[in-house]
């Protein structure tokens, strides 16, 4: 079964910290891969994306790194600030599929 | 610009009542679309999706169903409520395969 493995499952940052959130897929052809961010109550909101074509992505203060050749890929949160406390998915994207798989999510907590 | 409505927000039903809950997309033409369901504190189940009117595939098997009567409509339902269909269900759609999947903002289910 296709699975994506993220981690950590809860993370606690001080403001200004880096918040790095890790996920790792499996041997399955992927190439799309999104970040959501969820806030309570409400549905995952798109933040980030990045192809399998790069290694790199920034937005801001977001960063998708990827390495393909270890299956990895993570999110980091520059300065990370109070208003960043949100739940965060990684998805894959297998290619050719109109399914995304997710990850579990982690609980990203940012303390003023 | 494309939005998804989804509603209502929050529903209380009683155990073995039926369920409707609707779904919405304006903007764009056959889009794909989704039902997630989301424990709390939990992960994103994908339970059904649909690539055209009239086509759902079920990902999981349970107590509830899907339909698409319109090209941008996407209804889930259910005939008799269980406790533990409990949860926040989340509607979305995405426009092609390897591309952004797009989530409302959910309707929180409570079976009493």
């Amino acid at each position: 079964q296709q699975q994506v493995k993220q981690s950590p499952q809860s993370l606690i940052v001080q403001k200004g910290g880096i918040s790095i959130i890790n996920c790792a897929y499996e041997n399955t052809a992927f190439d799309y891969f999104p970040w959501y961010q969820q806030f309570p109550g409400k549905g995952p909101a798109l933040l980030i994306a990045i192809r399998p074509d790069v290694s790199e992505k920034k937005e801001g203060r977001f960063t998708i790194s990827f390495n393909k050749s270890a299956k990895q890929f993570s999110l980091h949160i520059m300065d990370s600030q109070p208003g960043d406390s949100a739940t965060y998915f990684c998805a894959a994207s297998p290619t050719g599929s109109y399914k995304l798989i997710f990850g579990s999510g982690t609980r990203l907590l940012v303390r003023p | 610009s494309q939005t998804i409505h989804q509603w209502p927000a929050t529903l209380v039903q009683p155990v073995g009542s039926p369920l409707s809950l609707e779904c919405t997309v304006e903007g764009t033409s056959n889009p794909n679309l989704y039902w997630y369901r989301q424990a709390a504190g939990r992960g994103l189940q994908l339970l059904f999706y649909s690539v055209g009117i009239g086509q759902i595939s079920s990902e999981v098997p349970q107590n509830l169903s899907a339909s698409r009567p319109q090209d941008r409509q996407f209804i889930l339902s259910s005939k008799k409520l269980l406790l533990s269909d409990s949860g926040f269900y989340l509607c979305a759609w995405m426009g092609s395969t390897n591309s952004p999947l797009h989530f409302g903002n959910g309707t929180r289910l409570t079976v009493t």
